[in-house]
């Protein structure tokens, strides 16, 4: 059974970091593509990066040059790690995994970990 | 990028069929053939229902089908049960800058 396991979440002040980790087990995590995606509350569900098998990542326009997402193949763990954090990016992010084919879905999800930035 | 556009709530009695619809562009659903469908009830993390247009993973009720026109996805709930009230999301891939983009979400409420 695919399990994705989010932590790292919490209260941070605007301008600060903080980093997500996501354990994964029951699959071959080396071998999929991995993504955050977040969402506000009450609000739709975004997506925020992603990374290869090879460790290359790509992130949305809102949060490049700010977030960095990587993994550890050996540790079978996902990070997100997120600088000059603004209000705007107070959310659950959750990390979910990608198939195995040539087209992106999310075929399994983490329950979420909530970051909240304020003052 | 903008989200994709879905509408807000769309509500039907248990037997019955609804659709939800989702718009794009010509640069994400017009373009790729790479749209999914996600129900969330609330407090949970989403769960995929719908891959590639039209496939459903497997455990997934043949309830749920889902199709393409243009640059609108749709989604078809047929036999509505009181379980199928969630908030529904689709997405598209859009490309090699933008990737992939979330529609606004659609509240179903089952009467």
């Amino acid at each position: 059974e695919v399990q994705l396991l989010e932590s790292g979440g919490g209260l941070v002040r605007p301008g600060g970091s903080l980093r997500l980790s996501c354990v994964a087990s029951g699959f071959t995590f080396s071998k999929y593509d991995m993504h955050w995606i977040r969402q506000a509350p009450g609000k739709g569900l975004q997506w925020v990066s992603a990374v290869g098998v090879s460790g290359t990542g790509y992130s949305s326009d809102s949060v490049q040059g700010r977030f960095t997402i990587s993994r550890d193949n050996s540790k079978n763990t996902l990070y997100l790690q997120m600088n000059s954090l603004r209000p705007e990016d107070t959310a659950v992010y959750y990390c979910a995994k990608d198939s195995l084919g040539e087209t992106t879905y999310f075929d399994s999800w983490g329950q979420g970990t909530l970051v909240t930035v304020s003052s | 990028q903008s989200a994709l556009t879905q509408p807000a709530s769309v509500s039907g009695s248990p037997g019955q069929s609804i659709t939800i619809s989702c718009t794009g562009t010509s640069g994400d659903i017009g373009t790729y053939n790479v749209v999914s469908w996600y129900q969330q009830h609330p407090g949970k993390a989403p769960k995929l229902i719908i891959y590639d247009v039209s496939e459903r993973p497997s455990g997934i009720s043949y309830r749920f089908s889902g199709s393409k026109s243009g640059n609108t996805a749709s989604l078809t709930i047929s036999g509505l049960h009181a379980e199928d009230e969630a908030d529904y999301y689709c997405c598209s891939f859009a490309g090699l800058k933008t990737f992939n983009v979330f529609g606004s979400g659609t509240k179903v409420s089952v009467l």
